[in-house]
């Protein structure tokens, strides 16, 4: 089975600009949770959503915003870009909420 | 709110020493609790993970962890390290039921062969 898919792996945007990140859940995967991890910290969370509903939000600025679709993949969108954006976003499935989190490659973000 | 601290952010060790990694978290509540891995140019994997019954669980490639409810504590230990267990160690708690899973910030490990 393919794991957790997530697109593009690198990415570079300018200052202001606006970013939409994707990820694809394990298949029969309901929960799609949206992290940030800056370089020498431990991933932070940003989102989480289930059955296309937001169920929780980290610490963000209203910038940040996701959706889960139909078929449960997500997106995460930043918009006007800020350099401390810069990071590696991950996302993570899980089939239910509270269980084990299965984390894909990331989307390496750099903002100059 | 929930957080977890995570006591060593470097640690170098020789091959064939055992290894712990100290885990605290805060949180009143019911929780899970897991350990993932970093290793170099690859995405976080579950190392091991613990929701309920025996507070000593084993998870893969020999790691096994220890929950003290009373100490809040989830301690990750290995009795003999390989060089191959060179990787980043995670720390992460969620409420059980819960929608966020938080993390520690991590612990490098070096394994000198």
């Amino acid at each position: 089975d393919a794991g957790v898919t997530q697109s593009p792996t690198h990415l570079i945007k300018t200052r202001g600009q606006q970013v939409t990140l994707r990820c694809s859940p394990i298949s029969g995967h309901k929960s799609v949770s949206w992290y940030q991890q800056v370089l020498g910290q431990g991933p932070q969370f940003i989102f989480q959503y289930y059955e296309k509903e937001e169920r929780g939000r980290g610490n963000f600025p209203d910038r940040f915003s996701a959706r889960q679709f139909p078929n449960y993949s997500s997106e995460l969108n930043v918009n006007a870009l800020l350099l401390g954006d810069s990071a590696l976003y991950l996302c993570a499935s899980s089939l239910e909420n509270g269980m084990t989190s299965y984390f894909g490659q990331g989307t390496r973000l750099t903002v100059v | 709110a929930q957080s977890v601290s995570q006591h060593n952010h470097h640690v170098i060790l020789s091959e064939a020493a055992s290894l712990e990694l100290g885990c605290n978290y805060s949180y009143g509540g019911t929780v899970n609790l897991f350990w993932y891995v970093q290793y170099p140019g690859q995405h976080l994997q579950l190392l091991l993970k613990y929701f309920s019954g025996d507070p000593l669980v084993k998870g893969i490639k020999g790691f096994e962890a220890e929950f003290i409810k009373s100490k809040f504590s989830f301690n990750l230990r290995k009795p003999s390290v390989q060089w191959s267990d060179t990787a980043e160690y995670f720390c992460a708690v969620n409420a059980a039921g819960g929608f966020k899973t938080i993390f520690g910030a991590g612990t490098r490990l070096f394994v000198k062969a």
